[in-house]
Parts: structure tokens; C-alpha cells; sequence
């Protein structure tokens, strides 16, 4: 077991530049998660798969922000036009989906954004 | 709508002190309730988690917390602090009942361990 991976561990970038995350999860698991973390304070949901499919999605989503998940395996997640406020640790998580006894989420190390 | 609040952004103890990180949440129905751990430029680790069952919850390196439903609370405890323990906590609440199973979390409590 691998664990999730995320990659990369660390992007600095121009604003109004594009980037793009990935994160690889556990291999059998299901679901898969993205959090943003600001400094000093807790993870905050962005949006999560089940499988291939975006089931949910924050109001803290902008336009700007897009996620896939093909072929229900990694996941990217891009933003588009970047601003300061975009400035971030964004987290990876996959679990098997909820109800079942191994439905914990599993963090990976993050990516940490800065946008100068 | 589900929240948690973490009473106390910064705690500090002794070496070898009792541990106690406050957590209460605030749940319709049933909640699922989780502590993290975050070492710096680190992912989150699940310490323990609360599903249903015994109230009293035991997690890894010697941490354990308890659900009380009338106090909605799920502190954490641990009996004799080890400097390795300095780190961000974070409680989390979730519903799983045929819901997304997404996390809520606390705005964290630091931990300083002091010899």
C-alpha cells in the first residue's frame, strides 16, 4: 500500500498563470476528495468523485476551478487564471465509499500553491 | 448544517501532562467525528474516529476520546504528553447515512510540547 500521492509537493506561480494538481489515491479505493487548506486553519471541501463521476461541489469552486477524475483512477485539478487568494495547501483524500467498516479518508502530503 | 469549534487555537503542556484538546460539534442527526493529526508540510493522519457503538474511543499513540451526545463533545485526551506529539490537531465531523461522507473540520488546536 502506496498510500495517496500528490504531485507536486509544492508549485509557485505567477497570477493569472494556470496549474494543475494530481493526486493518485489508494488503488482500490473509490471516492476520492479535495480539501483546501489555508494557513492556520482547518481543510475546507472542495469537491469529491465516486468513481469517475463529480458528485459534489463547493460554493468555494469557482469557475476556475475544474476537476476530472477519468477513468475513475487519479485526479487533476486545475485553476485557471490564478489569483494571491488561490494561495493554498490543497489536500487529496480516497476512501472506500461511506458505510462500509474502511470508509476512513486517507490524506495525501498535499500541494502547496503560492501565487506570487 | 454540521460545524465544530475547537476550543483553544494554542495548547501547551509539560512533558509527561495530561493532554486534553477540547472539541464540540454541532450535528441534525447523528454525526461521525474524527481527530486528526498535521505535521508541518504534511497530509493529515487519522488518529481515532468515532462511528457508532462504545463511546469511549481508542486511537493510536496512546490517544483516546470520548462521544457525549448531551455535551456534543468528542474530546481528546492523552494521559503523559511526548514531545513527538507537538503538531495541529483538527476534529472533524461527518454524516455517512447515504451522504457524500466529506469531512467538516475545526480550525485546529497547536499543540507545544514543552520539555
Amino acid at each position: 500500500d502506496t498510500g495517496v500521492s500528490q504531485d507536486p509537493r509544492h508549485k509557485i506561480t505567477k497570477r493569472g498563470q494556470n496549474v494543475t494538481f494530481r493526486c493518485d489515491p489508494i488503488s482500490e479505493h473509490n471516492r476520492l476528495y479535495w480539501y483546501r487548506q489555508t494557513l492556520g486553519q482547518g481543510p475546507e471541501f472542495l469537491t469529491y468523485f465516486q468513481n469517475e463521476a463529480q458528485l459534489e461541489k463547493s460554493r468555494l469552486l469557482s469557475d476556475r476551478f475544474s476537476a476530472e477524475r477519468p477513468k475513475g483512477s487519479f485526479s487533476t485539478l486545475e485553476i485557471q487564471r490564478t489569483e494571491q487568494g488561490d494561495s493554498a495547501m490543497y489536500l487529496c483524500a480516497s476512501s472506500l465509499a461511506p458505510g462500509t467498516s474502511r470508509d476512513t479518508q486517507y490524506f495525501g502530503p498535499g500541494t502547496r500553491l503560492t501565487v506570487l | 448544517a454540521q460545524s465544530v469549534t475547537q476550543l483553544g487555537s494554542h495548547v501547551s503542556v509539560s512533558e509527561g501532562a495530561l493532554v486534553l484538546l477540547r472539541c464540540n460539534y454541532s450535528s441534525s442527526v447523528p454525526p461521525y467525528l474524527f481527530w486528526y493529526v498535521q505535521y508541518p508540510n504534511q497530509g493529515l493522519q487519522l488518529l481515532l474516529k468515532y462511528t457508532t457503538g462504545a463511546t469511549l474511543v481508542k486511537g493510536i499513540n496512546g490517544f483516546e476520546a470520548e462521544f457525549k451526545k448531551s455535551e456534543t463533545s468528542f474530546h481528546l485526551t492523552k494521559p503523559s504528553a511526548h514531545m513527538s506529539d507537538a503538531a495541529e490537531y483538527f476534529c472533524a465531523v461527518s454524516l455517512f447515512s447515504g451522504n457524500t461522507g466529506k469531512l467538516i473540520f475545526g480550525q485546529g488546536t497547536t499543540l507545544q510540547v514543552k520539555p
